[in-house]
């Protein structure tokens, strides 16, 4: 089972709004309700933005939004901030032989 | 809260085993899948196995079956994840995470991470 691909990386002024793209298959992304992301910066824990698709977990500004369309899933984060700063990487069940497969990861940059 | 804690990082040559521990508090370990994730130098996390809530079951990648044991000891609240025959290809950081609850499939609590060097 293939990573899902993500772009490298992404980058914006602080108020302005940028989307990772996460892109799968119909064995994944396309199949399951259950797309995730998380924002990790490096040595600390992993720390899950959105799960389901588009659910916002308790504590998790409202400018990060998630939706999917086909085989594939963005994360869009509105007015930008520079603790928005880190690795994004997505997250999709794929079924009950490979399980979960997870995105390879997108650096957002504040400029 | 809940907290998950890991152990220390770890160096190992190649062909031995490794066992890492994860320390949880704030939460009822017998409520939730607990899951194994480890993420290689510059790739993505990749998915390594799963214990049951019963403590018994458990599901491994297919890529690491028959190398991967994950066990959970209820008295310490500790979930172990065993790697045997290691390989270079094995250096990563390791993470322990928590299934949500309330979001099955999701992993809403995660380890700060362990890393593991193979290296002869």
């Amino acid at each position: 089972q293939s990573a899902l691909t993500q772009p490298r990386s992404v980058s914006g002024s602080p108020g302005q709004s940028v989307t990772i793209s996460c892109t799968g298959s119909s064995n994944d992304i396309g199949a399951y309700n259950y797309v995730s992301w998380y924002q990790h910066h490096p040595g600390q824990a992993p720390k899950l933005m959105i799960y389901d698709v588009n659910k916002r977990p308790s504590g998790v500004p409202d400018r990060f939004s998630g939706s999917r369309s086909g085989n594939a899933a963005s994360l869009t984060i509105s007015g930008l901030q520079a603790e928005d700063e880190g690795d994004y990487y997505c997250c999709s069940f794929a079924g009950n032989s490979v399980h979960y497969v997870f995105g390879t990861g997108t650096e957002v940059t504040v400029l | 809260q809940v907290q998950l804690v890991q152990s220390g990082a770890e160096v190992k040559r190649p062909g031995a085993s490794v066992k890492l521990s994860c320390k949880a508090s704030g939460y009822s370990l017998s409520s939730n899948f607990f899951h194994w994730v480890r993420q290689a130098p510059g790739q993505g996390p990749e998915w390594m196995g799963t214990i049951h809530p019963d403590g018994d079951t458990t599901t491994y990648a297919q890529t690491l079956q028959g190398r991967l044991t994950v066990t959970r000891d209820t008295a310490t609240s500790t979930f172990y994840m065993e790697l045997s025959s290691l390989r270079s290809e094995d250096t990563a950081v390791y993470y322990c995470a928590r299934e949500a609850p309330s979001a099955a499939k999701n992993f809403d609590f995660w380890g700060q991470g362990t890393l593991v060097t193979v290296s002869s």
